[in-house]
């Protein structure tokens, strides 16, 4: 079945390290997003790909980096930068079809900073 | 700054009470508009979406949410809660001609057996 993988579910991480988030999908879906949920803050976009070796900041995109060198991979880097760094981060593909839009969304990862 | 707004952080219903969860945007010209629903401990959920036509729209579960252009709104209603429906409830837009959803901050429901 397609859809998208959001690897690994729990992270932990310590004080000034970067870690990675994985967000793989087979959908064949041209753009993909991340998101930071918190509590009464709604979801925040944080970074979001159109296309292949191309993407743009989002709303709160300060202590974050990614990458799109594959169509279907889309990680994210939370950087010793990032002030607040606990949170759900969930990631999203988009398909954009005869004028209407289509999101799908990964399971999510759980970052805690330790 | 262009935004998404819900009106209420928290509501607490008895079973069989009705629903309505107000929304509303800042977005000019055409727009897509979407509710969410998360399920403790589960991913987000597409209750409804509304592109064009029809204004008054029905999703899953017996929800249904009306667009009104004119007060750039799209509340979502159900006209009798269930104790299963305790969640959170997140309306989302995207504006016109981009590609990127912007999300309301979520109401939580709770509903009273």
């Amino acid at each position: 079945d397609g859809g998208i993988t959001q690897s690994p579910k729990y992270l932990f991480r310590k004080e000034g390290q970067n870690v990675t988030l994985s967000c793989e999908q087979n959908l064949n879906h041209d753009a993909m997003y991340w998101y930071r949920q918190d509590p009464g803050q709604g979801l925040r976009l944080i970074y979001y790909s159109q296309i292949v070796n191309d993407f743009q900041k989002g709303d709160i995109a300060e202590g974050y980096s990614v990458s799109r060198e594959k169509k279907e991979s889309f990680p994210l880097t939370v950087t010793s930068a990032q002030k607040n760094p606990t949170a759900f981060y969930l990631c999203a593909s988009s398909i954009d079809r005869e004028g209407w839009k289509g999101y799908t969304f990964g399971s999510g990862t759980r970052l805690t900073v330790v | 700054a262009q935004s998404v707004s819900q009106h209420n952080h928290h509501v607490i219903l008895s079973e069989a009470a009705s629903l309505e969860l107000g929304c509303n945007y800042s977005y000019g010209g055409t727009v897509n508009l979407f509710w969410y629903v998360q399920y403790p401990g589960q991913h987000l959920q597409l209750l409804l979406k509304y592109f064009s036509g029809d204004p008054l729209v029905k999703g899953i579960k017996g929800f249904e949410a009306e667009f009104i252009k004119s007060k750039f709104s799209f509340n979502l209603r159900k006209p009798s809660v269930q104790w299963s429906d305790t969640a959170e409830y997140f309306c989302a837009v995207i504006p016109y001609n981009n590609n990127d959803m912007r999300f309301g901050a979520g109401t939580r429901l709770t509903v009273k057996p």
